[in-house]
């Protein structure tokens, strides 16, 4: 049975990077029909779609947060991690890992649903 | 983007009645080459992330109950759960795949009336 799990620091001062691992286990990370990717939810609020990656490294961005993100994968770990830059109070939320499934035709993949999911971790960004 | 849509955003439904969640999405999610709408349906209960319970907006993933049922097409969805039950009590998200940024609806809370 596939298991992700969310790690990382659940404070975060504004202006820093936030960091968060995702362990995938019961299951390879290493499989061309998945991508693996992040989700937030601020609290109270709704589901935002960070960026997702799959093992080849092949990255897709939500362009609002492109330019601060940055999604990498560990294949030897089964892990893939994501960087947010210089965030503030609105980057509060809980951060999710999931997988989704992905059809791939020659250099361009389409991403599709999130099927797995990890618990969530709550990161607060406050002085 | 394409921009998702929910209706109402919150909804109480008695035991055993009917429920339904709106979804319009700012462009069609339709393949009209593929035949296939690019939608799906999630269920949020309080403290757990969300669960799949429908992709291609009207295929239940496995295990999920055969009240909940999605139907519509290109711009217009629907999530039905035909006879409310007390574990039902969720928030229903609705999700396009058809073209990055992928994006959800903004959430629908369903509660017992």
């Amino acid at each position: 049975q596939l298991q992700l799990q969310e790690s990382g620091p659940g404070l975060v001062k504004p202006s820093e990077t936030l960091s968060l691992t995702c362990t995938v286990s019961g299951g390879s990370i290493s499989s061309s029909n998945y991508y693996w990717g992040w989700i937030r939810q601020p609290p109270g609020k709704g589901l935002e779609w960070i960026g997702s990656i799959q093992y080849s490294g092949s990255t897709y961005y939500n362009p609002s947060l492109k330019s601060r993100v940055t999604v990498s994968v560990d294949t030897s770990k089964d892990q893939f991690s994501l960087k947010l830059t210089s965030v503030t109070a609105a980057d509060t939320a809980v951060y999710y890992c999931a997988r989704h499934g992905a059809y791939c035709t020659g250099v361009t993949c389409y991403l599709r649903y999130f099927d797995s999911w990890g618990q969530g971790t709550l990161v607060t960004v406050s002085s | 983007d394409i921009v998702m849509t929910q209706s109402p955003d919150s909804l109480a439904v008695s035991l055993g009645e009917r429920a339904t969640i709106n979804c319009k999405s700012s462009q069609s999610v339709l393949s009209s080459s593929k035949n296939k709408n690019y939608l799906g349906w999630y269920q949020q209960k309080p403290g757990q992330p969300p669960k799949l319970l429908i992709s291609w907006a009207s295929t239940r993933e496995s295990g999920v109950p055969e009240r909940f049922s999605g139907s519509g097409s290109g711009t217009d969805f629907t999530l039905t759960i035909s006879s409310l039950q007390a574990e039902d009590v969720a928030v229903y998200y609705c999700q396009q795949c058809y073209s990055t940024p992928i994006t959800f609806g903004q959430g629908t809370r369903l509660e017992i009336k």
